[in-house]
């Protein structure tokens, strides 16, 4: 199985600044990695993937870039609505496996 | 509109039974992949099974071998998925979710909430 690890776990920020997300694979996943945002009491909602292509709708602030086991997803300037919960997800192989999550959290 | 509702979640006890269903509209359900993805309170997410467009090729974690089965009704628009001998560390809301291939579709539903408990 291929562990996904996220850091930070949680990120403290402030509106307007940058926020950088870091996820990790233990093989390769070569480019298939998604990024989900999640707020509380809510579904998962795809924003990435194939690491870098951003899903229909989603603001070009959130911009994913990497491959192999080292991704990153950044968020060029922190809106109000973007302070949440964000999970990386491999879809290389079976079984899909999610990392442990980083908080974004207002400063 | 595109739609993913899933029901079916329920309190059921230890070693109890339970099927899901999510009910797929506004896109060509039998074109796509479908996984179970489950979140347990306060937890991460973890997904549970997989099956192909046409059913041929299904997968389950580990933590729900032998225990869980996956299947669709192209002709519904719905997927499903039968959890026997439930255990407490089964409890957890439950998304369904289309994917193209394993590469993920970007619809979701709201979730139901099974709790397995005495």
């Amino acid at each position: 199985e291929i562990v996904m690890t996220q850091s930070p776990a949680t990120l403290s920020a402030s509106p307007g600044e940058r926020a950088t997300l870091s996820c990790r694979a233990t093989q390769d996943v070569t480019s298939n990695l998604a990024w989900y945002q999640q707020k509380p009491g809510q579904a998962p909602r795809l924003l990435i993937y194939a690491a870098s292509t951003r899903v229909t709708g989603i603001p070009v602030r959130f911009s994913g870039s990497g491959s192999g086991t080292d991704f990153t997803l950044t968020i060029s300037s922190l809106q109000s609505e973007d302070f949440a919960l964000y999970y990386c997800q491999q879809y290389n192989i079976w079984p899909l496996t999610f990392g442990g999550g980083t908080t974004v959290e207002i400063k | 509109e595109v739609q993913l509702v899933e029901s079916g979640g329920m309190l059921v006890q230890p070693g109890g039974s339970l099927r899901l269903s999510c009910e797929a509209s506004g896109f060509s359900f039998r074109n796509y992949a479908m996984k179970w993805v489950r979140q347990a309170p306060g937890k991460g997410l973890e997904c549970v099974s997989y099956i192909s467009s046409g059913g041929g090729t299904i997968y389950y974690a580990d933590s729900v071998k032998g225990r869980f089965t996956i299947s669709r009704d192209n002709a519904k628009n719905s997927l499903f998925l039968q959890m026997n001998a439930l255990r407490g560390e089964d409890t957890a809301v439950y998304y369904c979710a289309s994917l193209r291939g394993l590469q993920p579709h970007g619809f979701w539903g709201q979730g139901t909430l099974v709790t397995v408990s005495s």
